[in-house]
């Protein structure tokens, strides 16, 4: 089925670590975001991607990097780990008509 | 401090009763969209409004832009369990890129 997909669903990290969440999509769609979920917080946008080589920060990047070196793929990169980064993360991409979300990644840093 | 501002942030009701949600804020939107969540997935797009006081029907659920496109709501007639989850509406503001910016959300638990 034709949609968002992201990788791994859940996932524990030591502070300091690295690691990459994986998120590809089928559907051609240009525009690509990473938001992170917190309760209480909402769905709170971390980086986007307006197409190919483009990207740009949202409202809480610090510690997160990306890249966008094709239409279908936007990985998001944690740097270094801290407690503060656990949340669960959501890929999404965008036409004009609405958000289509991956199921999303449940991540803890202990 | 957040821009789309919804409540009630949490509602339990019983099956058959009716319910509204809110969404507010002190910007215009150019058009706004409610989303449904359930636990452990993404959120679903359910309807996009974008013209001042657009209602629009999707069977037992009425959603509707305020006249200032400042607020929106959302109607569920009958309620029923399959309702439950988490309701977010979210705004695309002008001049920011069309960027959507999402309210913190609506818990919905509709017991049988």
């Amino acid at each position: 089925n034709a949609g968002v997909t992201q990788t791994p669903k859940f996932q524990v990290l030591k502070t300091g670590q690295s690691m990459t969440l994986q998120c590809a999509q089928d559907m051609n769609h240009e525009y690509m975001s990473w938001y992170r979920q917190d309760p209480g917080m909402g769905l709170r946008l971390i980086h986007y991607s307006v197409g190919a080589g483009i990207t740009d920060q949202g409202e809480v990047p610090n510690g997160y990097n990306v890249s966008r070196s094709t239409t279908e793929d936007f990985p998001l990169r944690l740097l270094s780990a801290a407690p503060s980064q656990t949340s669960v993360y959501f890929c999404a991409s965008r036409t004009s008509y609405g958000y289509t979300f991956g199921s999303g990644t449940r991540l803890t840093v202990v | 401090t957040q821009l789309l501002e919804q409540s009630p942030q949490f509602l339990s009701i019983q099956e058959g009763e009716n319910l509204t949600v809110y969404c507010n804020s002190s910007s215009v939107f150019s058009s706004l969209q409610w989303y449904r969540q359930e636990p452990g997935e993404g959120p679903v797009l359910l309807v996009t409004v974008v013209t001042g006081g657009e209602v629009k029907k999707l069977k037992r659920l009425t959603f509707q832009f305020g006249d200032a496109r400042k607020d929106s709501s959302l109607h569920i007639t009958a309620a029923q369990p399959g309702d439950t989850g988490l309701y977010l509406c979210a705004g695309a503001i002008p001049g920011t890129g069309n960027q959507f910016y999402f309210g913190t959300g609506t818990s919905l638990t509709v017991i049988p």
